[in-house]
C-alpha cells in the first residue's frame, strides 16, 4: 500500500507569520507531487507541482522536494486569514488499473488568526 | 486556463433512485478522468478511473455495476450511481488531467456533487 502521510493538525499561525506543512511518501519511485487547498464543504485547488529536488517558488508558496528522503513541504509566507483551508498533499504513482493516479494524504488543517 | 465543471452540484433523492452525475473538461481535452468520492473529515478516496473510448477501471472494493462510468468524449464523464441508499450518500467530485505521461499528471478538480440519499 502506498501510503502519503500528513499530520492532520490543526496548524495554527499568525497572520504574517511562514506556514510549513510537510508530507512523507512511501513510495520510492514515484515522480511528481503536488499541493492542493480545499476549502470546507468545497473541492480541491491545485496549488502548487513539484518534480524535481529543490524548491519551487510561485508567489507566496515554496514548495520543497527531497526524494532521498521522500519528503515534500509547503511553505506559505505571509499567511492570511483566507489561507485557512486543508491542505492535501497528493503523489502520483503508477497505478495497473489507472495508469497514472494520483495517492492523497489525508490533509493538514491550517489555521491562520488576526 | 483548467475548468473543470460538474452538474448537478446537490441532489437529494429518495433510496432506490438512480443518480447521474456528469463532468465536463471545459477549456482542455481530458482522455482520463477520475472519479472521487470524499465522506465528511476523510481524505478523497479514489473510485474509478475514466479513459475516452474505453471501458472504466474500478478501485478494489468499489462495485462497478453500481457505479456506471461513461467517457463518451474527451470532455465528458458522466458517473451513475444506481439504486442509491443512504449509505452512498457522500460528495462525489470528479477530476480530469490535463497532459499525459508519468510526469504531467496534473489533475484539475470539478465543484463536486453533494448526494444525499434519503
Amino acid at each position: 500500500q502506498k501510503e502519503v502521510e500528513q499530520n492532520s493538525g490543526p496548524l495554527s499561525v499568525p497572520e504574517g507569520a511562514i506556514a510549513s506543512l510537510n508530507c512523507t511518501y512511501s513510495d520510492r519511485g514515484s515522480q511528481s507531487f503536488f499541493w492542493y487547498r480545499q476549502y470546507s464543504g468545497k473541492s480541491p485547488e491545485l496549488i502548487m507541482s513539484i518534480y524535481s529536488n529543490g524548491d519551487k517558488e510561485d508567489g507566496r508558496f515554496t514548495a520543497q522536494l527531497n526524494k532521498a528522503s521522500q519528503y515534500v513541504s509547503l511553505l506559505i509566507r505571509d499567511s492570511q486569514p483566507s489561507d485557512s483551508a486543508t491542505y492535501l498533499c497528493a503523489v502520483s504513482f503508477s497505478n495497473s488499473n489507472s495508469g497514472y493516479a494520483l495517492n492523497f494524504g489525508k490533509g493538514t488543517s491550517l489555521l491562520v488568526t488576526p | 486556463g483548467a475548468v473543470v465543471s460538474q452538474h448537478p452540484s446537490r441532489v437529494i433523492c429518495k433510496s432506490g433512485t438512480s443518480v447521474k452525475i456528469e463532468c465536463r473538461s471545459l477549456d482542455f481535452q481530458a482522455t482520463t478522468m477520475f472519479w472521487y468520492r470524499q465522506f465528511p473529515k476523510q481524505s478523497l478516496m479514489l473510485m474509478a478511473t475514466s479513459n475516452e473510448g474505453s471501458k472504466a477501471t474500478y478501485e478494489q472494493g468499489v462495485e462497478k455495476d453500481k457505479f456506471l462510468i461513461n467517457h463518451a468524449s474527451l470532455t465528458l464523464s458522466t458517473l451513475t450511481v444506481t439504486s442509491a441508499h443512504p449509505e452512498d450518500s457522500s460528495f462525489y467530485i470528479c477530476s480530469a488531467r490535463r497532459g499525459g505521461g508519468r510526469i504531467l499528471n496534473e489533475q484539475f478538480f470539478g465543484p463536486g456533487t453533494r448526494l444525499t440519499v434519503l
